[in-house]
């Protein structure tokens, strides 16, 4: 069964900085390529980063790039969201997302998400 | 960056009725667009990828149709689990965008 597990999700000041885990299981991790995704509270969604299988080519919202790092460890099935300078409008349930891979289409599986609360 | 917009906003249907969902991307983003459907409190689900692919395990009652930049997505007859947020998203260019968002509602 293919598990999607996100933790680091948190309360921090403005301007601070998080770090969000992301736990795969139940398929081989290093065939897909990996998302991020948000929701702030009552809104719609908004990607956030993008990191594929190989290479790591990395991609990111404009809201984000600058700010936020994404990164993975194939040997440990984790792909990882670094946040720093966090803004009021970071706060958001995060939502670790399995891309394209192995002929499956990207966006099929979900993680249950973890909550970004970000106070000025 | 591609902006979609979703028509309508509020969709109020009762149990059996067709739904009828309109994306609208504003430039071509070809066959690259896919459907989610997100419940309360729920995480989205992936329904319709490149288009018109049903995702593994999505009802028959789910179709979606459309190309370059007009979607559409039906739901032939509502059952009650559909009642819902349903977003486009378009793969075809970065940074990947989703819609506002179309929720389903009982009338």
């Amino acid at each position: 069964e293919v598990q999607l597990l996100e933790s680091g999700g948190d309360l921090v000041q403005s301007g601070g900085s998080l770090r969000l885990s992301c736990a795969a299981s139940g398929f081989n991790f290093n065939d897909y390529d990996m998302i991020w995704v948000r929701q702030a509270p009552g809104k719609g969604l908004e990607w956030i980063s993008y990191i594929r299988r190989v290479y790591n080519d990395v991609y990111y919202g404009d809201s984000v790039r600058g700010r936020f790092t994404v990164s993975r460890d194939n040997t440990k099935n984790s792909v990882y969201l670094q946040m720093n300078g966090l803004r009021d409008e970071d706060t958001a349930v995060y939502y670790c997302v399995r891309g394209g891979g192995d002929g499956n289409p990207s966006g099929d599986y979900w993680g249950q998400g973890t909550l970004v609360a970000v106070s000025s | 960056e591609i902006v979609l917009t979703q028509s309508p906003a509020t969709l109020s249907l009762s149990r059996g009725d067709r739904a009828t969902l309109s994306c609208r991307a504003s430039q071509s983003v070809r066959s690259n667009l896919a459907w989610y459907q997100q419940r309360p409190g729920q995480a989205p689900r992936l329904l319709i990828y490149d288009a018109s692919y049903r995702a593994t395990g999505i009802p028959a009652r789910f179709s979606g149709s459309g190309s370059g930049t007009d979607f559409t997505l039906i739901i032939s007859s509502l059952e009650p689990e559909d009642f819902a947020v349903y977003f486009c998203q378009q793969r075809s260019n970065w940074p990947l965008t989703f819609g506002g968002g179309t929720k389903v509602e009982l009338k």
